[in-house]
């Protein structure tokens, strides 16, 4: 069965580079969509954005002038960089595949960003 | 953005109870709309899929239903295991996005 597994540091400083990757086992990444799922305490879960298999990527306008996911097809990966982070930026950052719905997701992991 | 409004925000039953969940969309989503199960320090669970489409390995006694604005998520007879917290989520348009939650407590 397909599995996720985010990666990546648990701090980062204010006004660098978030990145992450979400490394995907038990089947290859094609035909669904690969997404980024944010959630904090104050604004719940928050949908950073997606690849599809064919390319294509979207990503939630109030994140987009920050966000690029790309993938990764030799390695199975898929990654988040999320740029010029604030204390705002500080979630649980999952990675998740979507058919329908979201049904196969990483555990999570958190991001703090201090100095 | 669409805004998806979950009611009630939390929610106090007991095992054995039947419970409903409601979701409205800001805007006409068709049947775009899922329902997820949390419970602390987990990631969420996808239960129901297009509305009223149960997930594969997902028990009977959770259900959904509607169309258009206006969903309900029900469990027909609540089990210990069913308490934590549940969110709707719309992708008939892009942003993505996700209700509020509802906490479901003892």
């Amino acid at each position: 069965q397909v599995q996720l597994q985010e990666s990546g540091p648990g701090v980062v400083k204010p006004s660098e580079t978030l990145s992450l990757k979400c490394s995907v086992s038990g089947g290859p990444i094609n035909n669904y969509y690969w997404n980024w799922i944010r959630q904090t305490p104050g604004k719940g879960l928050e949908w950073i954005g997606y690849f599809f298999y064919s390319g294509d990527t979207d990503y939630n306008p109030s994140l987009k002038s920050r966000v690029t996911i790309s993938v990764d097809t030799s390695k199975n990966q898929f990654s988040l960089h999320l740029s010029s982070v604030t204390a705002a930026d500080t979630a649980v950052y999952y990675c998740a595949r979507q058919a329908e719905g979201m049904d196969v997701w990483g555990h999570g992991t958190t991001v703090t960003v201090s100095s | 953005d669409i805004q998806m409004t979950q009611s009630p925000s939390s929610l106090s039953a007991s095992a054995g109870d039947r419970v409903t969940i409601t979701c409205q969309a800001s805007q006409d989503i068709r049947n775009y709309l899922n329902w997820y199960q949390q419970k602390p320090g987990k990631a969420p669970k996808l239960l129901i899929y297009d509305a009223s489409n149960l997930e594969t390995g997902v028990p009977s006694r959770f259900s959904g239903s509607g169309s258009g604005t206006d969903f309900t998520f029900t469990i027909s007879s609540l089990q210990p295991e069913d308490f934590a917290t549940y969110y709707c989520q719309q992708y008939d348009n892009l942003p993505i996005t996700f209700g509020q939650g509802t906490r479901l407590e003892i």
